[in-house]
């Protein structure tokens, strides 16, 4: 089977850091997104690992460790427009779809 | 067009009823995603193509769902006999590779929003 976990809601603090992790179990990997996604709005993309190691962009760093199917999403210096919903999403199983978690929901408070 | 276009928004259907919901992706866009996305959770996969070919149809939950992207380009998710259960929002996204190959990072359109009263 495939199934992806990610804690389903955080508060963190403006101006923290804050890591959001997730694990998963599949059949095949070729790559694994981490997404954001404020209330009613689409899913837009953040990052993408492929390789083992950590990706940095801005105030978004993602991290990947394809030994112990584990990545984490790391957010500094959060501002409150960080409050969103973050998907984790891997390419994998026979057929390589795209799989989504459910979700971690961060609310980032004054 | 500049982005992934979903049509309609909003459709509101009666009970029994087939609906044709259609995407259009961003020009070029090899891979073609559908998902089902509940208020609170993450897409639920439903089906995807590579150019013209539904490479994964497991997440179609039953067969009254189906989906077809003849040319390669447009695609169209259609259930029939629809259910109140039928009722969530319908998201499509595209990238332009394939995956495992470069550039898979997928982009989602605003969706439709299926009510089945």
């Amino acid at each position: 089977g495939q199934n992806i976990d990610q804690p389903t809601e955080m508060t963190a603090t403006e101006g923290a850091i804050v890591q959001i992790n997730c694990t998963y179990q599949t059949s095949g990997f070729n790559g694994l997104f981490w997404y954001q996604q404020h209330a009613g709005e689409a899913p837009t993309f953040l990052s993408y690992n492929v390789l083992d190691g950590l990706e940095e962009k801005g105030r978004f760093s993602s991290f990947l460790s394809r030994s112990k199917g584990y990545s984490y999403l790391l957010l500094k210096e959060l501002q409150m427009k960080d409050s969103a919903s973050y998907l984790c999403a891997v390419n994998g199983g026979a057929t390589n779809k795209l799989i989504f978690g459910t979700g971690t929901l961060l609310a980032v408070q004054p | 067009g500049a982005g992934v276009s979903q049509s309609p928004r909003y459709k509101v259907t009666k009970r029994g009823q087939d609906v044709a919901l259609r995407c259009d992706p961003i020009s070029g866009h090899v891979s073609l995603y559908w998902y089902r996305q509940a208020l609170g959770q993450g897409p639920e996969f439903l089906t995807y193509f590579n150019y013209e070919a539904q490479q994964d149809k497991s997440g179609l939950p039953n067969d009254r769902f189906s989906a077809e992207r003849p040319e390669g380009s447009i695609s169209t998710l259609t259930i029939q006999r629809t259910e109140q259960r039928d009722s969530a929002m319908y998201r499509c996204a595209s990238s332009e590779g394939i995956p495992g190959g470069m550039n898979t990072e997928a982009f989602f359109g605003q969706g439709t929003r299926l009510t089945v009263v």
